[in-house]
């Protein structure tokens, strides 16, 4: 079964600051990469995903993928107290996504 | 605009009693999903759907049913609730296919006293 886990748990970053979160999975033969960020008490809304190793761009965000190494990551430039939340990452290797344990941020003014 | 609507937003129950939650969908996707949030484990599937009068076991089945009588509406059940089943559930909808993220309801946050 698919596992899928996240580091670190929480993160304060300041405002401007360079914000890289981590998501491991197990399953060799997945093929869809998601990120999802979620407010608190809302629902959680797709990012962006990769579906290929490699890099994407989307604004101030980025998605590094490495399925040798079973390893997907967010990278969020100039970081804003807006993107405070929880991140979940998510993997699908099937019919549905399994979900990791998601990164709390935080970005202090 | 495509949207996932759960009731009841909130719902305290007693140990024991029946609980239904109810999610209603107008993307017209063929595919829908029941989750449980708790601190330190994400989202964990419950139940899904491919269609009007399937469903289908995800990772923690255990207490709980589904049922999907149309291809609009897909509820979740707590035949006997427990205090363990205290959380927030979400529902999704999405399109068969890993290369569309389901778009999720607001939750419902479920208390069993």
């Amino acid at each position: 079964q698919q596992n899928v886990q996240q580091s670190p748990e929480s993160l304060i970053v300041p405002e401007g600051a360079r914000t890289s979160l981590n998501c491991t999975f197990s399953d060799s033969a997945s093929q869809y990469f998601w990120w999802y960020r979620q407010h608190s008490g809302k629902a959680p809304k797709a990012l962006m995903s990769i579906f290929s190793n490699g890099e994407k761009e989307e604004g101030r965000f980025t998605i590094h993928l490495n399925k040798a190494s079973l390893h997907f990551s967010l990278h969020i430039r100039d970081s804003q107290p807006s993107d405070s939340a929880l991140y979940l990452c998510a993997v699908n290797s099937g019919t549905y996504q399994r979900f990791g344990t998601g990164t709390k941020l935080q970005v202090v003014p | 605009e495509a949207a996932v609507t759960q009731s009841p937003r909130n719902k305290v129950a007693v140990t024991g009693g029946k609980v239904t939650l109810s999610c209603n969908q107008t993307n017209n996707h063929n595919n829908m999903y029941w989750y449980r949030q708790d601190t330190g484990h994400g989202l964990r599937l419950i139940h899904y759907s491919y269609g009007a009068g399937s469903t289908e076991k995800g990772d923690i089945p255990d207490g709980y049913k589904a049922s999907r009588p149309s291809q609009e509406n897909f509820s979740l059940i707590l035949e006997l609730a427990t205090p363990s089943q205290t959380s927030v559930y979400f529902c999704a909808s999405g399109d068969q296919g890993g290369n569309q993220a389901p778009l999720f309801g607001e939750g419902t946050r479920l208390s069993v006293l």
